[in-house]
């Protein structure tokens, strides 16, 4: 079954710290991974896409990495502000059938 | 450029009733697709469509339906509204690819906050 699984389901920490947020997925064929960012009663907003040849990729203060043989991504966010307070989505595209499978999200939330 | 545009933001209706939400893509984005979205739940596909067909769609009932214009501007409509249909529907708009395929970033709108009572 083609599924993405996003951890922590939520997290909390304090200003200026990093943090790093998993995705697992069993999606086939794989084409690209995306990370989302949605703030509170907003749309999503795309942070970084990754394909199957691509390790890292850095936005910012935002850095995904992706291992296609574990089909696994994370992503560590640098120095956190809090604005980084938000919700982050991993979306899998299915290659050959033009879907996208979506993670739960996992909820940050930066206290100062 | 202007972003996706949905209307209405926010709306109440009460259960039996039906509602119907707009979005409008960025222009030159053929393909428009719906989700809903609920606490604890994540985004759940709804529907999606290209040149005025529905090209993919999720496991929802028969209740949800939609369409899309001519010029890429799509509805969706409730029917027999449920408590269950209180919701953040959210919008989204791509370019497509030659040949049709949608590689390509979700741009997503406000959504429109539907709650039933």
């Amino acid at each position: 079954k083609n599924q993405v699984e996003q951890s922590p389901q939520s997290l909390i920490i304090l200003e200026g710290k990093n943090c790093t947020l998993q995705c697992n997925y069993t999606v086939s064929p794989f084409s690209n991974l995306r990370w989302y960012k949605q703030d509170t009663g907003r749309g999503p907003v795309s942070l970084t896409i990754m394909t199957f040849s691509e390790n890292t990729k850095s936005n910012g203060r935002y850095t995904a990495t992706l291992d296609a043989d574990t089909k696994q991504s994370s992503l560590h966010i640098t120095a956190s502000q809090l604005s980084d307070s938000a919700s982050y989505i991993c979306v899998v595209r299915q290659g050959g059938y033009n879907k996208l499978i979506f993670g739960a999200g996992t909820r940050l939330a930066v206290h100062p | 450029k202007a972003g996706v545009t949905q209307t209405p933001r926010y709306l109440i209706k009460t259960r039996g009733q039906q509602v119907t939400l707009s979005c409008s893509p960025i222009s030159g984005h053929r393909s428009v697709s719906w989700y809903q979205q609920t606490p604890g739940q994540g985004l759940q596909f709804l529907f999606e469509y290209f040149s005025e067909t529905q090209r993919n769609k999720g496991n929802f009932p028969g209740r949800f339906s939609g369409r899309q214009f001519s010029n890429s501007r799509s509805e969706m409509n409730v029917s027999t509204l449920e408590l269950g249909d209180s919701a953040l529907y959210l919008c989204a708009s791509s370019l497509v690819g030659a040949g049709g395929s949608n590689t390509g970033e979700l741009f997503f709108g406000e959504g429109s906050r539907l709650t039933v009572l």
